[in-house]
């Protein structure tokens, strides 16, 4: 059983497309985050959902736009991609966050842009 | 605001010999402290993680890890490495402010 699963695991696109990244754990837990791994594996917290309450939103371009539709689904819409967008992009999920609890990851999206 | 180093950029391990790495962090109050594992291709594994008590945590595949509040340190070990135990390693430390705190990774590499 998959915890924390991403679609796509790949995304090749062009320059000035719009795509979207989905997120869904069966965990149960109540909150979801973005983030942004680049080539140097750095990882950046980008956004995050508590009870679909967006309680994170770091300094990211506003083309990047997170949706929650339900505790168990946080989804990332890009618009206009640019080619510094490329980067592999996981999404997690924890309980409780003001508890400190473990973030579970999903496996990642790698994007590319052309 | 909190923060983590991680000092070594890289290690290079012989396959059965024992493996450290360091991971030093800035938090204010007791920390929630956290290795991950990211093997090649990979999304991150939780290895351990320190909340409070003992402080020596015992995690999976083989490996511990000793919070010190005098050092502010939170290292990692594994008494013998596996070819597998090749992959990237971050520490992190939180919560503040609703995030974690992620190092820049230590990549390990393992040599037959």
């Amino acid at each position: 059983d998959t915890a924390v699963s991403q679609t796509p695991k790949y995304l090749v696109t062009q320059m000035g497309n719009d795509k979207s990244i989905k997120c869904e754990q069966n965990l149960g837990h109540d909150t979801m985050y973005w983030y942004k791994q680049d080539s140097k594996k750095f990882l950046k917290i980008m956004f995050s959902y508590n009870n679909k309450e967006l309680i994170i939103n770091e300094t990211v371009p506003n083309r990047f736009s997170p949706k929650s539709p339900d505790k168990a689904h946080l989804n990332l819409h890009i618009n206009s991609l640019e080619l510094g967008d490329s980067a592999v992009y996981f999404c997690a999920s924890s309980q409780e966050v003001l508890a400190g609890r473990e973030q579970y990851f999903g496996p990642g999206t790698r994007l590319t842009v052309t | 605001a909190q923060s983590v180093t991680q000092p070594d950029i890289h290690i290079t391990v012989s396959e059965g010999a024992s493996l450290e790495l360091r991971c030093n962090y800035s938090y204010g109050a007791t920390p929630y402290l956290f290795w991950y594992v990211q093997s090649p291709g990979q999304g991150l594994q939780l290895l351990l993680k320190y909340f409070s008590g003992d402080t020596l945590v015992q995690g999976i595949k083989g490996f511990e890890a000793e919070f010190k509040r005098s050092q502010s340190s939170f290292n990692l070990r594994k008494p013998s490495v596996h070819w597998s135990d090749a992959a990237e390693y971050f520490c992190a430390v939180g919560p503040y402010d609703y995030k974690l705190s992620f190092g820049a990774g230590t990549t390990v590499t393992v040599r037959a």
